[in-house]
């Protein structure tokens, strides 16, 4: 059974360039989440999707970010322009309707340099 | 003050020892609370929900306190295994259309042979 899968785990970029996390939520999961995490700041949401409309986005932190869920089994977070700043691990999330578990992915490790 | 906030630690404790972890939350509304745990370079994953009434898990006990807003999270007989980061999370109020999960900062525990 697919949890929820994360591309790239990776990513070492320079400042400037454009970055796109991939997720592909567990199937028959309707909720999806896009989180960030630092030391500094700890888990923050960034936006949560539901039903591929997304609900709150207060937490994408500036136009930079942007992020888009075209249908039921994908999810993208662009950054573009990427800034040092924007180095963390940035985690997807899934859940089913009403359950609230929320089930993660192995994040994605991004550096800008 | 923040919506979750939690004693960052670290805990340091011997195997065997029984250790406690309270969380405490700002919006008295809030409806669903949970733990999840975190190993180092990992995701997020559930540990337990926590309900009104209290709920054990093998060697793990969770508690809710409405009326002071914290809950708690007790483990017995700490294993090596235990060592990790505890993050309380947070649902507000189900009467809205939107349920938002805050995570908190998360507690550090290492478990010392």
């Amino acid at each position: 059974d697919a949890g929820v899968i994360q591309s790239p785990r990776h990513e070492v970029t320079e400042m400037g360039q454009e970055v796109t996390l991939r997720c592909k939520p567990i199937s028959g999961h309707n909720s999806l989440f896009w989180y960030r995490q630092t030391m500094m700041r700890g888990l923050e949401l960034l936006i949560y999707f539901n039903n591929n409309v997304p609900i709150d986005d207060s937490g994408m932190p500036e136009d930079r970010f942007s992020a888009k869920m075209p249908n039921a089994s994908f999810s993208t977070l662009k950054i573009q322009p990427s800034e040092p700043r924007d180095s963390a691990v940035y985690f997807c999330a899934s859940s089913r309707d009403y359950t609230y578990e929320q089930y993660f992915g192995p994040g994605t490790r991004l550096t800008v340099t | 003050r923040k919506e979750v906030e939690q004693d960052p630690g670290p805990f340091n404790v011997p195997e065997g020892a029984t250790v406690a972890f309270n969380c405490t939350y700002s919006n008295s509304a809030s409806q669903s609370f949970f733990w999840y745990r975190q190993d180092c370079r990992k995701e997020p994953k559930l540990l337990m929900s926590v309900y009104s009434s209290g709920n054990e898990d093998g060697r793990f006990t969770a508690q809710l306190n409405r009326a002071s807003q914290y809950i708690s999270l007790l483990i017995r007989d700490s294993k090596l295994s235990d060592s990790a980061t505890y993050l309380c999370v947070v649902q507000s109020d189900r009467k809205t259309s939107y349920d938002k999960v805050i995570f908190g900062p998360g507690t550090s525990l290492s478990v010392i042979p």
